[in-house]
């Protein structure tokens, strides 16, 4: 079956540590996005690419990273620039708009 | 990007209860999508209203798009306890990426 995987589910990290999030899909989508979910927020949209090779930043784009060198795959770095990591990531495919996101479970990063 | 608000932050109904939220925008929107989150899950999309004035059925759920493309609303008639979660609108004006609301969470007891 097609999807979207992200891991780790769970994820701890020291202060002042980078940590990359992996995020893969199969579903042979071009468009990509990571997004932050924190209690009360909503979604916010950190990094989207459009195509390989290519991505833009988001609204939250600060201390964050991406790369897209492969079609299937988008990791997230989290650097230790960001101030306030502790979160819920999630990733997101789409093969149009008009079609809705696909989402993966998502990874919850703690800072301890 | 552009903000789109939702209402109610929380809404607690009783099991048979009908449930209403609410998504609006001070400017026209291109499109409305709908997606709803279980609790400890991921967003899972269910609809996307593009047409002023649409009206659109899944089973119990009623979405309608505003005639002026501003507003939105999600309708569950009846809930059930496998309604709990929290729902989701979303606009992408830009046509690059989602901006979401807030949400509404919504709790339904037996």
């Amino acid at each position: 079956d097609g999807g979207i995987t992200q891991s780790p589910k769970y994820l701890f990290r020291k202060e002042g540590q980078n940590v990359t999030l992996s995020c893969e899909q199969n579903l042979n989508h071009d468009a990509m996005y990571w997004y932050r979910q924190d209690p009360g927020q909503g979604l916010r949209l950190i990094y989207y690419s459009q195509i390989v090779n290519d991505f833009q930043k988001g609204d939250i784009a600060e201390g964050y990273s991406v790369s897209r060198e492969k079609k299937e795959s988008f990791p997230l770095t989290v650097t230790s620039a960001q101030k306030n990591p502790t979160a819920f990531y999630l990733c997101a495919s789409t093969g149009g708009m008009t079609r809705g996101y696909t989402f993966g479970s998502g990874t919850r990063l703690t800072v301890v | 990007g552009q903000q789109v608000m939702q209402i109610p932050q929380y809404q607690h109904v009783q099991e048979g209860e009908d449930f209403t939220t609410y998504c609006n925008s001070s400017t026209t929107l291109s499109n409305i999508q709908w997606y709803k989150q279980r609790p400890g899950g991921h967003p899972v999309f269910l609809i996307q209203l593009v047409k002023s004035g649409e009206v659109k059925k899944q089973k119990r759920l009623t979405f309608q798009f505003g005639e002026a493309k501003k507003n939105s609303s999600l309708h569950i008639t009846a809930t059930q306890t496998t309604d709990v979660g929290t729902y989701f609108c979303s606009n992408s004006n830009s046509g690059y990426a989602l901006n979401f609301g807030k949400g509404t969470s919504l709790l339904v007891t037996p």
